[in-house]
């Protein structure tokens, strides 16, 4: 079993649409949690830490469930700029953080 | 001007060469990190400093020789590479080593080797 596994997709979704990624990870005592995003040819970029209550900023909104070992990420609204990659990342304590390979997700006019 | 800057942005080398990654932030990080990224997979940490001190070494092979001479700076120096470590090198940086904190990534290296 992949220690940090997401659907790769693509998610191709219109515009204004909600899209939901998921993400599940290996080791139970993984410590934090984040969602980045990387655009075509880009570098990664943090979006949104995950914290164990839920955390919402604008129209995104990730969630944590520590019973099932996932983490989710909804995209509300969805916009032509929300195209790109979205890697879940998951830290398992010190310096042992884990990438995800990456959902893409293509929003269309 | 970006915080984390590498150069260069592409690089062509021969199997029989050596060459070397530049990464310099500019955020007065404690921590850098060097990551590979391939098609298709996740991206693999290689290497960890906290305070210019190596403390993360993930199994990665010895042709690639990392330095740290502060803060400020890393570099990757590679030698006699193999067809299949062509990747995407990215650098990163932040506040403390490990953890929760946030990782600022430089534009990465584009590394083909032929």
């Amino acid at each position: 079993r992949k220690e940090v596994e997401q659907d790769p997709g693509p998610f191709n979704v219109p515009e204004g649409a909600t899209v939901a990624f998921n993400c599940t990870y290996s080791n139970s005592a993984s410590q934090s949690f984040f969602w980045y995003r990387q655009d075509c040819r880009k570098e990664p970029k943090l979006l949104m830490s995950v914290y164990s209550s839920g955390n919402e900023d604008g129209r995104f909104t990730a969630q944590l469930n520590r019973a099932s070992q996932y983490i989710s990420l909804l995209i509300r609204d969805s916009k032509l700029s929300d195209s790109a990659t979205y890697l879940c990342v998951v830290n398992e304590g010190g310096f042992k953080t884990i990438f995800g390979a990456g959902t893409r997700l293509f929003v269309k006019a | 001007e970006t915080g984390v800057t590498q150069t260069p942005r592409h690089l062509v080398m021969g199997m029989t060469n050596k060459k070397s990654l530049k990464c310099e932030q500019h955020l007065g990080h404690n921590a850098m990190y060097w990551y590979k990224q391939s098609a298709k997979k996740p991206l693999e940490l290689m290497f960890v400093y906290s305070l210019e001190e190596r403390v993360e070494n993930n199994s990665v092979p010895s042709r690639f020789s990392p330095e740290c001479p502060n803060s400020s700076h890393l570099f990757l120096h590679l030698h006699t590479l193999q067809p299949e470590d062509s990747a995407l090198y990215l650098c990163a940086s932040s506040q403390v080593a490990g953890g929760g904190a946030e990782a600022f990534f430089g534009q990465g290296t584009r590394l083909t080797v032929v």
